[in-house]
Formats: structure tokens, sequence, C-alpha cells
């Protein structure tokens, strides 16, 4: 079972562009996390998608940044016109509908795609 | 606000001592507390949760407890080897089960 895919693993991007991160969740998942990881701090909560629906958005940025999660297709996180501290370590996990008997979904990780801006 | 806390400070012990990680939470009493590792260029691995109603867990070499009132979660390495050296995440989980506040992780440096 291959585990949650990111890519791309490197983007850079000048100043003004825009990036599209990308978000394959792990087989028989269908909740999506974004989290932002600036160099010596801890992630940070941006979003919370389950299939074509935002649940949770208090962590992004109120402008500039966006997230899907389509009903086909990996879940994407957008940034237009990337400034220089956009840039990061951008983590996404995925988790199984439903709980299971737990109140708790059990997220699992993917490699990150780490944003340069120029 | 919600406050999770760990030394940012590294912390290297020799190969085959205890490493003890601290956690402290202030503003709010977690239900959940995770520890995860997260090795350089990599995304973070789930280790172990504790519940507020549980002082100890134990996986294998770890083990982590919980003081709800000192606030703070312990997490220990017995017997510990290089391999082990990494960054380690203490983390919080809302009430929903969702939403994952991170501390910004200790590194761990095992000498041989």
């Amino acid at each position: 079972n291959a585990g949650v895919m990111q890519n791309p693993r490197h983007l850079v991007r000048r100043r003004g562009q825009e990036a599209r991160l990308r978000c394959s969740p792990m087989k028989g998942h269908s909740h999506v996390y974004w989290y932002r990881q600036l160099p010596e701090e801890g992630l940070k909560f941006m979003v919370y998608l389950q299939k074509e629906n935002i649940i949770d958005e208090s962590g992004m940025p109120k402008e500039r940044f966006s997230a899907e999660f389509p009903k086909e297709g990996p879940s994407i996180l957008r940034i237009q016109q990337v400034v220089r501290g956009d840039s990061a370590a951008y983590f996404c996990a995925s988790s199984p509908g439903g709980l299971g008997g737990r109140s708790y979904n059990e997220q699992f990780f993917g490699p990150g795609t780490r944003l340069t801006v120029l | 606000s919600q406050k999770i806390e760990q030394n940012s400070e590294a912390l290297n012990i020799q190969e085959g001592k205890t490493a003890t990680l601290t956690c402290n939470y202030t503003n709010y009493s977690p239900a959940y507390l995770q520890w995860y590792r997260q090795d350089p260029g990599r995304g973070p691995v789930f280790l172990l949760l504790i519940r507020e109603n549980e002082k100890e867990k134990r996986k294998e070499r770890l083990k982590v407890t919980f003081d709800t009132t000192l606030k703070q979660s312990l997490f220990h390495i017995t017997a510990s080897q290089p391999a082990d050296s990494a960054t380690y995440l203490c983390a919080h989980l809302n009430t929903g089960g969702f939403k994952t506040i991170f501390g910004a992780g200790t590194r761990l440096f095992v000498k041989a």
C-alpha cells in the first residue's frame, strides 16, 4: 500500500508566480490535511479537506492561498503571486474516513514539497 | 492561546543511555498528546498517542508519560542508538481529532 504521495518534491518559483502543490492520499483515505513548516519551526496546520469539501481552513492565510480536494484526482494547494515568505516545506497528511471506534483520526504524512521563492 | 512547547536546544546523549524529551502545554487541557519522529527532508512519522486519562504508554524502547497536573508529557527512549537521532515532535490533537498542533520539536543526537 503506497503511502501519501506529494509532488513535486522541490519547487522553485520567482516572486509573483503561482505554485501548485499536489497530494495523493493513501489508498482508501478520504481526509486530507495540509501543514506548513518554516525553517527551524514546527508544523502549522493550514487546512482540512474531505472529498469536495473544505472542513476547516482556519490556518490558511486569507489571501493568495487556496486548497481543493476534488472527487477525482489529488488534493491541490495553490499559492498565487508567491512571495519570499512563502518559502517553506509543505506537508500533506491523510487519514481514513470515519473514526472506527476512536475519537481521533491517525494521520499519515507525505514527504513534503519544499517551495523556494527566489 | 493554546501553546505547546518543547525544549529548542538539541539533546546530545551517549549510545545506550536513556533519552528524555519534554513537552509542556499551557492554557488548555488536551484530550490527547502525540509524539512523532521527523528525519531531515522527510515528513513526520507517528510514534505514540497518549490520552489524558492514561499516565503512561509504552512501545518497544519508547515510553510516554502524561502528567495533567504539571501539564507535561515526557518521551523516553531507552537503550538509545545512533539510529534514534532525529527531531521528535510533540503534538496536541483537538477534541474533534483532526487538527494537530505541533511543538517546534527537539533534535536528538545519539553518539556511538
